[in-house]
């Protein structure tokens, strides 16, 4: 089946400062992916839709300036958390579009930790 | 954003026991997906439904996907202990950017 990870699978940083986590399809292409961050006991709400080549589309509230998103090549997009603070501490979940069965596929979660 | 009406919050039963869980939305969706989420790891897709009315098996899951389009069940029978965990509706409106709106989870615990 089609495997989506995501690295690190946890991050521990210091208010100020940034971190980046990927997110790889292994074994499709994805023009699309997807970020979704969530606390403790609520469900995923979507962040930003990534696409190859263009610029991300943020949802409402999302800070674009925030929250960078990078999607360089058919299988990775990067999200970096700038200046991170502690209310951004979350479980960042990213997800893969199949370019050709269009079948949406989970990456593992990443967790974010910022003191 | 917008979420859909999942219920209940939270089931806990006895091993053995028939679950079921439901997703309503105001709004038509074109597809239906289920998902369970263990503790630290990302949703992992259950059953998908593309049409109305459409029932579908996995094992000891059933899903049907409404006929109004605007809700879902799923069941799970004779409930296991690995069965634990927090269980997701998504709906999808194909075409309008393919982005799923999340239902906000049933937890689900199973005493051995």
């Amino acid at each position: 089946g089609a495997v989506v990870s995501q690295h690190p699978s946890w991050v521990i940083c210091k208010s100020g400062t940034s971190v980046k986590i990927e997110c790889r399809s292994l074994d499709f292409q994805a023009t699309t992916m997807f970020w979704y961050r969530q606390f403790p006991k609520q469900s995923l709400m979507l962040m930003a839709t990534s696409n190859e080549g263009s610029k991300a589309t943020y949802e409402q509230g999302v800070e674009k300036d925030k929250f960078l998103i990078n999607h360089a090549s058919l299988t990775l997009s990067t999200l970096t958390v700038t200046s991170a603070h502690p209310e951004d501490s979350s479980f960042y979940i990213c997800s893969a579009r199949d370019l050709v069965s269009y079948e949406q596929y989970f990456g593992p979660g990443t967790r974010l930790t910022v003191t | 954003g917008q979420q859909l009406n999942q219920s209940p919050q939270s089931m806990f039963i006895q091993e053995g026991e028939d679950v079921s869980m439901n997703c309503t939305s105001s709004s038509i969706f074109n597809t239906w997906l289920w998902y369970k989420q263990d503790p630290g790891e990302g949703p992992v897709l259950l059953i998908a439904l593309y049409k109305a009315g459409e029932l579908t098996s996995n094992g000891r899951l059933t899903a049907q996907f409404g006929i109004t389009r605007k809700d879902s069940f799923l069941n799970i029978s004779a409930s296991i202990p690995s069965d634990v965990g927090i269980y997701f509706c998504a709906g999808q409106l194909r075409g309008a950017g393919n982005m799923l709106t999340f239902g906000g989870g049933t937890r689900l615990m199973v005493k051995p």
